[in-house]
């Protein structure tokens, strides 16, 4: 079946270093891909999406590029800060009885130090 | 404010006292979700409705019960609560059937089953 897979964490960075956390897929057909953030204590809110290959999506200084070649799906980050840290999760979307699901990654927790 | 609601945020219950975890959207969303996070587990669907009066089992259904009466409102509930049961659960939306829109996630209910 579909599935997502993340680099396992926890990832410790200093302020301003350089971010990748990975992610790939396997899927059956061409899945959108979404980074969703979890801060603490809080919901998942959407970070990022792509829905066909090479679509790059990108918010708050984060990044993703839609690698279908590669099945992959990688979070990117030039400089990062305190505010950053959270739990980061790839996921999919596959269809569910005419709807589409997210299948989720299990998670990566970035900690950013000052 | 466009939000997914979720009462309580925080409950301590016991082995087999039935429970209810409330979930509401002010979107006029058609598919709502429910979904459990377990560390090193990542989210797991637990049910899912496209509209009212129609729900669906997810990956992890076994112990848990829903309704869909109200286009809104999408409660969860544990008839007997198991301490297995103990995690945090997300309610989702999504404004429609179809399609890649992002889902919006609830604040999370964390439960514990003594």
């Amino acid at each position: 079946g579909d599935s997502v897979t993340q680099m396992e964490g926890p990832v410790t960075l200093s302020e301003e270093a350089f971010l990748t956390i990975n992610c790939t897929y396997t899927a059956t057909g061409y899945p959108s891909l979404f980074w969703y953030v979890q801060y603490p204590g809080e919901g998942l809110q959407l970070l990022l999406k792509a829905t066909k290959a090479d679509d790059k999506g990108s918010n708050k200084g984060f990044e993703a590029t839609y690698r279908k070649e590669t099945t992959s799906f990688h979070l990117e980050k030039g400089s990062v800060q305190v505010s950053d840290s959270a739990v980061y999760f790839c996921a999919l979307s596959r269809s569910q009885g005419g709807s589409e699901k997210l299948v989720f990654g299990k998670g990566t927790k970035l900690t950013v130090n000052p | 404010e466009a939000q997914v609601t979720q009462n309580p945020r925080y409950l301590i219950t016991v082995t087999g006292k039935k429970l209810t975890v409330t979930c509401s959207q002010n979107m006029n969303h058609e598919y709502m979700s429910w979904y459990r996070q377990d560390p090193g587990l990542g989210l797991r669907q637990i049910y899912y409705s496209m509209n009212v009066e129609v729900t669906d089992k997810g990956d992890v259904p076994e112990g848990y019960k829903v309704s869909r009466k109200e286009k809104r409102n999408f409660p969860l509930i544990l008839e007997s609560p198991s301490p297995n049961q103990t995690s945090l659960y997300f309610c989702a939306s999504n404004p429609s059937v179809e399609g890649t829109d992002t889902q919006y996630f609830g604040p999370g209910t964390r439960l514990t089953v003594l």
